[in-house]
């Protein structure tokens, strides 16, 4: 079974900065995907970013980075220029492949705050 | 576009009563559908997986008598949390998912639940 572990139960950063989070999975399979999705307090889940593990090329969407070491089974989250707004619970998930059933088997999760 | 709504979005009900929550997919139709609980500052656990017109996937330990799922259309599953306990508050959440797109997963709003 494949098992998503992100270590860190809380992180902070100050406004403008940048911070990294971080997660490790565990598979055996060939044909993944990787996702960081964010909750803020409203609960709902937002998808921030997606990683395609045949893709050597990191994930990029705009203030948000994926450094993918598949060798290594890592996958973490850089958030660069810091806003409020970016304050939440982040979760970093796996997929199996692109089946229908395909399920996301998610990581404990990491609350984010970020310092005005 | 891939909009998934739930309703309601937050309901109380008495010990030994029954509760429906609707998932909705909008704007697609959803080849899969997916239940969710989760606990306060805790991760998404996957309840359940269902296709239209077929009987629902239960995850080991999750009481399929108790979490009565009914996936009627490409566009609308049920799940029904029958005779309830306080020990089923929790916060459910769905998400629903559809070919041509990656399989990616839409996800609800989220439903909390209240059992009094």
């Amino acid at each position: 079974a494949q098992t998503v572990t992100q270590s860190q139960p809380e992180m902070s950063v100050q406004e403008a900065e940048t911070v990294t989070l971080s997660c490790t999975y565990d598979t055996s399979e060939s044909d993944y995907y990787l996702f960081w999705y964010k909750q803020p307090p409203s609960r709902q889940m937002i998808l921030v970013i997606r990683q395609e593990a045949y893709k050597q090329q990191n994930a990029t969407e705009n203030r948000f980075s994926v450094n993918f070491q598949k060798a290594a089974k890592s996958f973490s989250l850089k958030i660069s220029d810091s806003q409020l707004g970016d304050a939440a619970m982040y979760f970093c998930a796996y997929r199996s492949g692109s089946g229908a059933n395909s399920k996301l088997t998610f990581g404990k999760g990491i609350t984010l705050s970020v310092r005005p | 576009g891939a909009v998934v709504s739930q309703h309601p979005s937050w309901v109380i009900c008495k010990s030994g009563t029954s509760v429906k929550i609707e998932c909705r997919s909008l704007d697609f139709q959803a080849t899969t559908m997916f239940w969710y609980r989760q606990f306060p500052k805790q991760s998404l656990m996957l309840m359940a997986t269902s296709n239209e017109g077929s009987k629902a996937t239960y995850e080991q330990g999750v009481e399929k008598d108790k979490f009565l799922i009914n996936h009627a259309s490409l566009t609308l599953s049920t799940l029904t949390v029958t005779s309830a306990h306080p020990e089923d508050s929790s916060f459910y959440i769905c998400s629903a998912s559809a070919s041509g797109s990656s399989y990616e997963q839409y996800f609800g709003p989220g439903t909390r639940l209240t059992v009094t």
